[in-house]
C-alpha cells in the first residue's frame, strides 16, 4: 500500500540556518510527491511537487528531489527565515487521486 | 478566482448533536476530498467525491459519518450524534477535472474546526 513517513519534530532553528526535513515513502506504481505547508490557523498550501523520478521541485528557496532509489523526497532550504515557521507535510498521490500525508513536522525559526 | 471555501470556520456542538460542514470547491473543479486532522496528527483521508457520486469512502467511519456532493451546491460532510472524539479540524480539498492522474494537485480550504463539548 501507500504510505509516507516523515521526520518527527518539532524542529527549532536559528534564522539563516540550513533546513532538512526527511520524508520517505512506500507506494505501488509511480506516485507524485508533494510538500505542503500549513501556517497557524490556516489550511494547507502547496509548496512544491515532483511528478517523476529525479524531478526537483522548488519554490521560495525550498527544494526537494524525487529519489526513486531511496524512496525519498527530503525538503531542504539553505537559509531559513522567521516567516518559514509552520508545519510541513510530505504527501504522495497515486493513480486513484487519493493523497497520503505524513504526520507533519513543525518548524520554528528564531531570530 | 476564489479558492476552496469552507464554512463554518469554527463549529461547537454538544454530544449527540449533528454537525454539518460545507465545502465549495474552486470554480471548475469537480473533484472534492475530505480529510480529518486530529490534534498533533497529520491529515487522514476520509472520502473522495465527484458530482453526485462517492468515488472512494475507504477512510470514512462506518457509522454516523456521511458525505455528499450534489449536482448543485456545496459538498456536505455530516456527522450525526457527535462524540468528543470527533473534535478535530476537517479540511476539504478540490482538484480539477482532468481525469485520473497522479500529478493532480489538490487545493485546500481553510478548514472547519469542530469542537464537541
Amino acid at each position: 500500500g501507500n504510505s509516507v513517513t516523515q521526520m518527527e519534530g518539532p524542529v527549532t532553528l536559528s534564522e539563516e540556518a540550513f533546513l532538512t526535513i526527511n520524508c520517505t515513502y512506500t507506494a505501488t506504481g509511480y506516485p507524485s510527491l508533494f510538500w505542503y505547508v500549513q501556517y497557524p490557523g490556516e489550511g494547507l498550501q502547496l509548496l512544491l511537487k515532483a511528478t517523476k523520478a529525479d524531478d526537483k521541485g522548488s519554490n521560495k528557496g525550498f527544494e526537494a528531489t524525487y529519489r526513486k532509489e531511496t524512496t525519498s523526497f527530503h525538503l531542504e532550504k539553505g537559509s531559513v527565515q522567521v516567516s518559514d515557521s509552520a508545519v510541513y507535510f510530505c504527501a504522495l498521490s497515486g493513480s486513484g487521486n487519493q493523497f497520503y500525508f505524513g504526520t507533519g513536522t513543525s518548524l520554528t525559526v528564531i531570530p | 478566482n476564489a479558492g476552496v471555501m469552507q464554512n463554518p470556520r469554527h463549529l461547537v456542538r454538544r454530544r449527540g448533536q449533528e454537525a454539518r460542514l460545507r465545502c465549495s470547491p474552486m470554480k471548475g473543479h469537480s473533484h472534492v476530498y475530505w480529510y480529518r486532522q486530529l490534534p498533533e496528527e497529520g491529515l487522514k483521508f476520509m472520502v473522495y467525491l465527484q458530482k453526485e457520486n462517492i468515488i472512494d469512502e475507504s477512510g470514512m467511519p462506518k457509522e454516523r459519518f456521511s458525505a455528499e456532493f450534489p449536482k448543485e451546491g456545496p459538498s456536505i460532510l455530516r456527522i450525526q450524534q457527535v462524540v468528543r472524539g470527533d473534535s478535530a479540524a476537517y479540511f476539504c480539498a478540490s482538484s480539477p477535472n482532468v481525469g485520473t492522474g497522479a500529478s493532480n494537485e489538490q487545493f485546500f480550504g481553510p478548514g472547519t474546526r469542530l469542537t464537541v463539548l
